[in-house]
């Protein structure tokens, strides 16, 4: 079945350092992929997505590639700030018995310190 | 538009009380999601719906949970008796599943404490 792998949290980073957190996906089909993020006492807000292999989503400074040939879909961004503190969840949709489900990996806890 | 609405946001109840919390998912979406978050098991599917049908309900933990879909405008998930490991925050969320990407758009959550 479907699945989504994130690297294992907390990552801690010093403000203006360089985030990488990584995400792979076993799906069957042709997914889309997402990022979400969830700040403190909040819901899940998304971040970026990609629909086909080789885009690109961008948003507030992060980026992801989807890559196919080595199913991957890793969350960069190139100088973090405090307010980019939060959970990180990669997640994928894929479409199944004619509807789409929708699964997500066990989230990734972002801490930067000023 | 102004989201996914869910209500209450908080509530604390007593071992036995039902509970029920609401949601009410953007306007022209035609699937809905219950998920709940805790620290130990993190975030999990419990049920969806497509076009107010449920499709799969097999992340229900046990009969204690029931959800329902009256309308395309209002979901409820009930739980009778509540038990305190019932305890986490209850997501709903919604998503427009035709062409596109079909980006899945959560609630605020209902944090529920069961004594």
């Amino acid at each position: 079945g479907n699945s989504v792998t994130q690297m294992e949290g907390p990552v801690t980073l010093s403000e203006e350092a360089f985030l990488t957190i990584n995400c792979t996906y076993t799906a069957t089909g042709y997914p889309s992929l997402f990022w979400y993020v969830q700040y403190p006492g909040e819901g899940l807000q998304l971040l970026l997505k990609a629909t086909k292999a080789d885009d690109k989503g961008s948003n507030k400074g992060f980026e992801a590639t989807y890559r196919k040939e080595t199913t991957s879909f890793h969350l960069e961004k190139g100088s973090v700030q405090v307010s980019d503190s939060a959970v990180y969840f990669c997640a994928l949709s894929d479409r199944g018995g004619g509807t789409y489900k929708y699964i997500f990996g066990t989230g990734t806890r972002l801490k930067v310190l000023a | 538009d102004a989201g996914v609405i869910q209500s209450p946001r908080h509530e604390v109840t007593e071992m036995g009380q039902e509970v029920t919390l609401r949601c009410k998912p953007i306007s022209g979406h035609n699937s809905l999601f219950w998920y709940r978050q805790t620290m130990m098991r993190g975030l999990e599917l419990l049920i969806y719906f497509n076009n107010n049908v449920p499709i799969d309900d097999s992340g229900m933990p046990e009969d204690r949970f029931s959800a329902k879909m009256p309308n395309a405008s209002f979901s409820t998930l009930k739980i009778q008796p509540s038990e305190p490991r019932d305890s986490a925050v209850y997501f709903c969320a919604s998503s427009w599943t035709g062409t596109g990407a079909n980006v899945l758009t959560f609630g605020a959550g209902s944090r529920l404490t069961v004594l």
